[in-house]
């Protein structure tokens, strides 16, 4: 069965604009988390939803913010970006709670 | 709320040696354990977890990793390596059901594993 996609894979965006990041989870799951990963601050948790409800939300200011369709697709949007945005975002599905979670290729932001 | 520690940024060594990639952690509450290899411009790959029971667990591609609950620790192992597993690799712990339901996971800052020929 098809793995999680993610897209776009690459992206380049202006400081200041936003941008909006698409995840298609495995088909039946229904969990799917955000996070970022960044070489200075390695990977930190954004967003979780199940069930197209927010179940947990990490340390992020509030130019993040994501929404789970009724398809349990998944969508996070930054707006505002900043230079520090720049990172590998990486969204991940699964079953329920403490089921393996299955991780997509990623798309890469770079802020110019 | 829980905190994961891989104290080595980086093992350098021989293909077909043996190898330990140590991990910390540090909760308040009852924890699942994983281990995740990225390699290069790729995704996370689970290698294995802990949930409960027996406190080895094996993984895919001949890892394992043993929890140990009095030095609240998880180390990966493998007795012999190879060049194909040069990559990142993540130690990460989320809450077990009934500390709170949630997939959360935290990561530590990972360890670059070199495999050399």
């Amino acid at each position: 069965k098809a793995g999680v996609t993610q897209t776009p894979r690459y992206l380049i965006k202006t400081r200041g604009q936003q941008v909006t990041l698409s995840c298609s989870p495995i088909s039946g799951h229904r969990s799917v988390s955000w996070y970022q990963q960044t070489p200075g601050q390695g990977l930190q948790f954004l967003f979780e939803y199940f069930s197209e409800t927010q179940r947990n939300k990490g340390n992020f200011p509030g130019r993040f913010s994501g929404r789970q369709f009724s398809n349990s697709r998944s969508e996070m949007n930054v707006s505002t970006l900043e230079l520090g945005d720049s990172a590998l975002y990486l969204c991940a599905s699964s079953l329920a709670t403490g089921s393996e979670q299955y991780f997509g290729p990623g798309t890469r932001l770079t802020v110019t | 709320a829980q905190s994961v520690t891989q104290l080595d940024s980086q093992v350098p060594v021989f293909e077909e040696a043996p190898v330990e990639l140590r991990c910390n952690y540090s909760s308040s509450v009852s924890v699942y354990l994983f281990w995740y290899v990225q390699y290069p411009n790729q995704g996370l790959q689970l290698l294995l977890k802990y949930l409960s029971g027996s406190t080895l667990v094996k993984g895919i591609n001949g890892f394992e990793a043993e929890f140990n609950k009095s030095q609240t620790s998880f180390h990966l192992r493998k007795p012999s390596v190879h060049i194909s597993d040069t990559a990142e690799y993540f130690c990460a712990v989320s809450p077990a059901a009934g500390g709170g339901a949630t997939n959360k996971l935290i990561f530590g800052t990972g360890t670059l594993l070199a495999v050399q020929p």
